[in-house]
């Protein structure tokens, strides 16, 4: 049974466009949101997360939009950059962040 | 280095053979947290210790699998009777405390034949 779910394996994104990478839940006890980002033959690197109490956190370039009558999350990345090229999964917890529930991980490659 | 350390990087073992993996996380850091990730899947928790003790063993697949931590730093995840369906790279992470930022090693790599 698969509580978190990211239906699209891969992506492809302009240079300097946004890249939209997204997540749906269905655990509602779920109310912490984590995006990590690997690159290959390295650990995932946490990225940006999300409290169930806001709908929406910002850090630079990277933006997460919670949206829990909906039970989805989705990763902003605007302007996407080369460097951006890593598979991104997204995880949530219960209670804080320490047993995660991934997702299958997003290939994204942004193309020059 | 100052990040998650894990050895081996790779292992390649036979059917049936015991298997040891060792963590040793970022100095301070008080818990850590043993992860599996199989192809084309995401990380899949095990085991989580905040210090000496497991605070939560409920990812362990089987009686198979253990993990220790004796002093409160350095982790081994121990798998007896290796099976092919054990292939995966095993991630350690690593936080400074119970709801902190988990900080990934690079993983063991283990293949079962």
């Amino acid at each position: 049974d698969q509580q978190v779910k990211q239906n699209s394996p891969s992506l492809s994104v302009q240079e300097g466009r946004i890249s939209i990478l997204n997540c749906d839940y269905t655990n509602s006890m779920f109310d912490y949101f984590l995006w990590y980002k690997k690159y290959p033959a390295e650990g995932p690197t946490f990225l940006i997360s999300i409290s169930s109490i806001k709908d929406k956190n910002e850090d630079g370039r990277f933006t997460v939009f919670l949206n829990k009558s909906a039970k989805h999350l989705s990763l902003h990345i605007v302007p996407s950059q080369p460097g951006d090229s890593a598979v991104y999964f997204c995880a949530a917890s219960v209670g804080g962040a320490q047993k995660l529930v991934f997702g299958q991980g997003t290939r994204l490659t942004i193309n020059p | 280095g100052a990040g998650v350390s894990q050895t081996p990087s790779n292992k390649v073992t036979e059917k049936g053979k015991y298997v040891e993996l060792r963590c040793d996380p970022i100095s301070g850091h008080t818990a850590l947290y043993w992860y599996r990730q199989s192809l084309g899947q995401g990380p899949e928790f095990l085991i989580y210790f905040q210090g000496t003790g497991a605070a939560d063993d409920s990812g362990l697949p089987n009686d198979r699998f253990f993990a220790v931590r004796p002093e409160g730093s350095v982790s081994t995840l121990k798998i007896q009777r290796t099976e092919r369906g054990d292939s995966a790279v095993y991630l350690c992470a690593s936080s400074r405390s119970f709801a902190g930022e988990l900080f990934f090693g690079e993983g063991s790599r283990l293949t079962v034949l």
